[in-house]
């Protein structure tokens, strides 16, 4: 599976949109991009995933770039029930499933 | 739907005991997962299954054994508790087909303590 790397900190404003950023060069043609968030000490949460188009639902939307090397989450309107860790992480489809390689993650804190 | 359950929620042990944390889902998932979480770092995975009496090793297997007799039940096992296992613990589960392999759902964890 490729590695990925995120910063470890953001802040963002209630209100306005957070981008999370995550680079994932090394990733395969068959890999999927997944974001998960976990709020303080809770079970990790699924968010979005996608292979090469955008995606969006209720919660967010996934920005992958042409070239599938990087993608940006986007929480279009930040609460501050948002602030958590988000974890990028890319795995091929089908391969061993149940098995979720996380790294160390974006800490976003969500400020009035 | 009960999701996910884990019991217990907090557990102190000494060195050398020995102790089953347990997980439960009633979503009928195949694939079950066990992860511990050190503080400030992110989760890793201890050992997985893909179904009823099939399991295997993670990243950080040692000191923790499994077994899966049941598509709900997938327990884990701590032999001979060490310090080094103190460390919060927590399940998924997800359904076996396609993308959703990968669409999984936490229980809420196990705080473990080991003296």
């Amino acid at each position: 599976d490729a590695k990925t790397t995120q910063p470890p900190s953001m802040d963002c404003a209630e209100g306005r949109a957070a981008n999370l950023p995550c680079n994932h060069s090394t990733i395969s043609g068959n890999e999927y991009v997944y974001w998960y968030r976990q709020i303080h000490s809770q079970g990790p949460q699924y968010i979005i995933h996608g292979l090469k188009n955008n995606e969006t639902n209720e919660m967010a939307s996934l920005i992958i770039t042409e070239d599938r090397k990087s993608s940006t989450l986007i929480l279009p309107h930040a609460t501050l029930r948002d602030t958590a860790v988000y974890y990028c992480i890319v795995r091929v489809d089908g391969n061993q499933g149940g098995k979720l390689i996380f790294g160390q993650g974006t800490e976003l804190s969500v400020k009035p | 739907n009960a999701g996910v359950t884990q019991t217990p929620k907090f557990q102190v042990l000494k060195t050398g005991q020995s102790m089953t944390l347990q997980c439960a889902q009633d979503m009928n998932h195949e694939y079950m997962s066990w992860y511990r979480q050190d503080p400030g770092m992110g989760l890793r995975l201890i050992h997985y299954s893909v179904g009823a009496g099939i399991t295997d090793q993670g990243e950080v297997p040692n000191g923790y054994n499994v077994s899966r007799s049941t598509t709900e039940d997938f327990p884990l096992r701590l032999l001979s508790a060490a310090p080094s296992q103190t460390s919060v613990y927590f399940c998924a589960s997800s359904y076996s087909h396609g993308a959703t392999q990968e669409t999984q759902y936490f229980g809420p964890g196990t705080r473990l303590l080991v003296l």
